[in-house]
């Protein structure tokens, strides 16, 4: 398996843009998570789904932020309109259901750059 | 919910040396504690985890420990080499729906110079 696949790996965008980052997870795994990391607040866990369905979208930080799953193979988040402060790496992420513990594989990342 | 507490956020360590990060957590429930390692630039990754049923997990060079009376727990990297050089986040997990969601620590930089 190619592991999770995000895209695009880098993007510079104009303040008030909207910006959309795009996730495969892996074949199979039941649960997909959007992270934001900033050295200011670490590793943040924005929302996850299990099986398409949006479980907690807690850490979403405002209506700007929006997240999909339409399939299994497929997530997107979309920052409208996008604002410096969103400056950060997304990471999207999967895992599998069941066991005692799983484990969490993380994408390369989406490096954003609002200015 | 939970919290994660990580210290010390950096470590500089001589190659050779030991390093040990700490964590504590809020939730009792919480029984699986995961430790993953970014390099710079790259994805978060797995290196070792420790569920709630044991104390203590040994993988070569790395070791798990954890209190769960005091609701802590630690990574310990002993004869330390410069390509240990990375950001180590510790979690909490607990069981949800199937699976497990981890809270993450703020991360330890580590840095071993040769």
């Amino acid at each position: 398996d190619a592991g999770v696949i995000q895209s695009p790996r880098h993007e510079v965008t104009e303040m008030g843009q909207e910006v959309t980052l795009r996730c495969k997870p892996i074949s199979g795994h039941d649960y997909l998570f959007w992270y934001r990391q900033t050295m200011m607040r670490g590793l943040e866990l924005l929302i996850y789904f299990n099986n398409n369905v949006p479980i907690d979208d807690s850490g979403m930080p405002e209506d700007r932020f929006s997240a999909k799953m339409p399939n299994a193979s497929f997530s997107t988040l979309k920052i409208q309109p996008s604002e410096p402060r969103d400056s950060a790496v997304y990471f999207c992420a999967s895992a599998g259901a069941g066991a005692y513990g799983n484990t969490i594989y993380f994408g390369e990342g989406s490096w954003l750059t609002v200015v | 919910g939970e919290n994660v507490e990580q210290h010390p956020s950096t470590l500089s360590v001589q190659e050779g040396d030991s390093a040990v990060i700490k964590c504590t957590y809020s939730d009792s429930a919480s029984n699986y504690f995961p430790w993953y390692k970014q390099e710079l630039g790259k994805r978060p990754q797995l290196i070792i985890d420790i569920r709630s049923n044991v104390g203590e997990k040994k993988d070569q060079r790395i070791a798990v420990t954890l209190n769960k009376t005091a609701k802590h727990f630690s990574l310990h990297i002993t004869e330390t080499q410069p390509e240990d050089s990375a950001v180590y986040f510790c979690a909490a997990s607990m069981e949800s729906g199937g699976s497990y969601i981890p809270t993450f620590g703020r991360g330890t930089s580590l840095i071993v110079h040769p």
